[in-house]
């Protein structure tokens, strides 16, 4: 199985921050690799897939890069409806699997 | 849209099956472009995927390792919609499952989520 991690667990920020979440595999999973936002008491919604493809409708704030093992999520200035837990996922193999998650909260 | 409607009961005693299903609108279980598929979310576990079913000419499921054993996704073309059983659980198996859509392995629909509780 393709084991991911996130770094950091968690961090608070300021609305306004730059933020930036790390995804890493553990092979390489060339560009299949794709980004979730849950809030509590819901289910994940997908933000970005194949590493930095915006799906319709999500701000332009968020974007994705990486390839090979290691990825980021940024959000160039975060607002108060982006506190959240974000989640990688890798779309590259089976057993699909997501990293541990990232919580982002209010500093 | 497409919408995805979870059902079954909260509450399943140790070593018996735990049952769901997933009601689909807006797509097709059988559509040959998506796979349909149960994800299941613990404090200790993380967002865990089960397994999948799909349609290429004919029906196809995979499942995970750590539950290969217990587990079985079936599709019901007459009510557009596939389930999940989980047999023999444990407090272990005390999550919240979802059900959820995917395309091209990324997954883009989810169900509202279903707390399922395994106590006596």
């Amino acid at each position: 199985d393709i084991q991911m991690t996130q770094s950091p667990s968690s961090l608070s920020v300021f609305v306004g921050d730059r933020v930036t979440i790390t995804c890493r595999a553990s092979q390489s999973i060339s560009s299949y690799l794709n980004w979730y936002q849950q809030k509590p008491g819901k289910a994940p919604k997908l933000l970005i897939y194949a590493v930095s493809t915006l799906r319709s409708g999500v701000p332009s704030r968020f974007s994705g890069s990486g390839s090979g093992t290691d990825f980021t999520l940024t959000i160039s200035s975060l607002q108060p409806e982006d506190f959240a837990t974000y989640y990688c996922q890798q779309s590259y193999s089976i057993p699909l699997t997501f990293g541990p998650g990232t919580k982002v909260d209010i500093k | 849209q497409v919408q995805l409607q979870q059902s079954g009961p909260g509450l399943v005693k140790p070593s018996q099956t735990l049952s769901l299903t997933c009601a689909i609108s807006g797509d097709s279980v059988s559509s040959n472009s998506a796979t349909w598929n149960w994800i299941r979310q613990s404090p200790s576990r993380g967002l865990e995927w089960l397994g999948r079913t799909y349609y290429t000419s004919k029906w196809y499921n995979d499942y995970a390792l750590s539950v290969k054993s217990r587990i079985t996704i079936n599709p019901d073309t007459s009510k557009n919609q596939f389930s999940l059983q989980l047999s023999s659980v444990t407090p272990d198996d005390t999550a919240v499952y979802y059900c959820a859509r995917a395309t091209f392995n990324w997954f883009d629909s989810w169900g509202q989520g279903s707390l399922v509780t395994v106590s006596s």
